[in-house]
């Protein structure tokens, strides 16, 4: 059965400093694997989604990398501002349950500060 | 605009009633997805459904049920057997691309607290 495991489970990085979130996978049968957004309270929003033919996916200060051989996926932030403060969620698309739902990991909670 | 609309976005509910949470989209996707997410914890599949008059179980299914009438609309009713139902409830969509999930979009979620 999928698992996803995302380390660290919290961070706190001053302003502008350059970050990198870790998503590991136990089933490297994918199709694809998205990487989302949520603040408190709120529903998730899509950042990024790669395919698992891709290397890589990027959105302004956003880079999100795959390797899917061995099951690691990585979201870089460059630039960190405090608006970037949320909890990043990453999410596998697998061949096993024919990609018919994702695997969420629980998640990194990000704090960006002044 | 186009999106998915849930609500009620708080509601509360006496033990022993069953409740329903609405979930509209309007971005003509075929597939939506109801999911349950509790403090600390990854999110946990309830049901989903690619086509009309058809959905699937996910992993955490008792004590929940669901319709899918209308491509647009995929209501949630948690009914009296589920025996924690507190949580905040996120319904969500996506195109089905060749064999496998696409982008998946969510609502703003419902959090229901059981007084």
């Amino acid at each position: 059965k999928q698992e996803v495991t995302q380390i660290p489970a919290a961070l706190s990085v001053p302003e502008g400093e350059n970050l990198v979130l870790n998503c590991s996978f136990t089933d490297s049968a994918i199709y694809n694997l998205q990487w989302f957004r949520q603040d408190p309270g709120k529903g998730l929003t899509s950042l990024l989604l790669i395919q698992s033919s891709q290397r890589e996916q990027t959105s302004g200060r956003l880079n999100a990398s795959l390797d899917k051989s061995s099951g690691r996926s990585t979201l870089y932030i460059a630039a960190s501002q405090p608006g970037d403060s949320a909890t990043y969620l990453c999410a596998v698309s697998s061949k096993e349950t024919s990609g018919s739902r994702l695997t969420f990991g629980e998640g990194t909670q990000l704090t960006v500060n002044p | 605009d186009g999106g998915i609309t849930q609500s009620p976005k708080y509601l509360f509910r006496k033990e022993g009633q069953n409740v329903t949470l609405s979930c509209e989209q309007n971005l003509n996707h075929d597939a939506m997805y109801w999911y349950r997410q509790d403090p600390g914890q990854g999110l946990r599949l309830i049901y989903y459904s690619q086509i009309v008059n058809d959905f699937q179980k996910g992993d955490i299914a008792e004590g929940y049920s669901v319709s899918r009438e209308k491509k647009e609309s995929f209501p949630l009713t948690v009914t009296s057997a589920q025996k924690n139902p507190t949580a905040f409830y996120l319904c969500a969509s996506s195109i089905i691309g060749t064999g496998n999930t696409g982008e998946l979009f969510f609502g703003e979620g419902s959090r229901l607290t059981v007084l």
